[in-house]
């Protein structure tokens, strides 16, 4: 059974530009959750989904940052018009319903 | 905020056993203990979680108080790839995303 995919691993991007990262959950998991890694920092919850419903998206920002889960294909955390404060580690993690399991995270470098 | 309180870092000599404490003076009666660690900047990994009894698994043994306010994870013979930063959580069972704190830099000495 494959663990949680996030792809890409690392993404550079330059300020203004959108950044795109896909999380792939654990077969059989229909819950996803996002969280982001400041350098030096502990992770910060961003937004809990279930298929095709956001739940829970109290750790977003207000602008520029929005999560999807649709039926088919990966959960998407886009994030538009990056600054150099977006730079951090983006985890996600599946959930059949009890603990979470964590992918290997996405490191986007804003330049 | 997190509700647990741990120590900031501790060592442990290879081999021995590895034993982190963590407070949780606040637990409410639905809320269960977890464990994860984070190896460098990697994911997050699930080690362990209990309600109020005692848990092992593969990786490590989980006591609980009995008044549940701390528990302890105890790594019985830790190696050099032990060295962690290691998280202890209290959520309830399901629906809930996890409030990290700092955690405890764990230190494997050879």
């Amino acid at each position: 059974n494959a663990g949680v995919m996030q792809n890409p691993r690392h993404l550079v991007r330059r300020r203004g530009q959108e950044a795109r990262l896909r999380c792939s959950p654990m077969k059989g998991h229909s819950h996803v959750y996002w969280y982001r890694q400041l350098p030096e920092e502990g992770l910060k919850f961003m937004v809990y989904l279930q298929k095709e419903n956001i739940i829970d998206e109290s750790g977003m920002p207000k602008e520029r940052f929005s999560a999807e889960f649709p039926k088919e294909g990966p959960s998407i955390l886009r994030i538009q018009q990056v600054v150099r404060g977006d730079s951090a580690a983006y985890f996600c993690a599946s959930s059949p319903i009890d603990e979470q399991f964590f992918g290997p995270g996405t490191r986007l470098t804003v330049l | 905020d997190a509700k647990t309180t741990q120590p900031t870092s501790m060592d442990c000599a290879e081999g021995r056993a590895a034993n982190l404490p963590c407070n949780h003076s606040t637990i409410s009666g639905n809320e269960y203990v977890y464990w994860y660690r984070q190896i460098h900047s990697q994911g997050p990994q699930y080690i362990i979680h209990g309600l109020k009894n005692n848990e092992t698994n593969e990786m490590a043994s989980l006591i609980i108080t009995e008044d549940r306010k701390s528990s302890t994870l105890i790594l019985p013979h830790a190696t050099l790839r032990d060295t962690a930063v290691y998280y202890c959580i209290v959520r309830v069972s399901y629906g809930q995303n996890f409030v990290f704190g700092p955690g405890t830099r764990l230190s494997v000495l050879p």
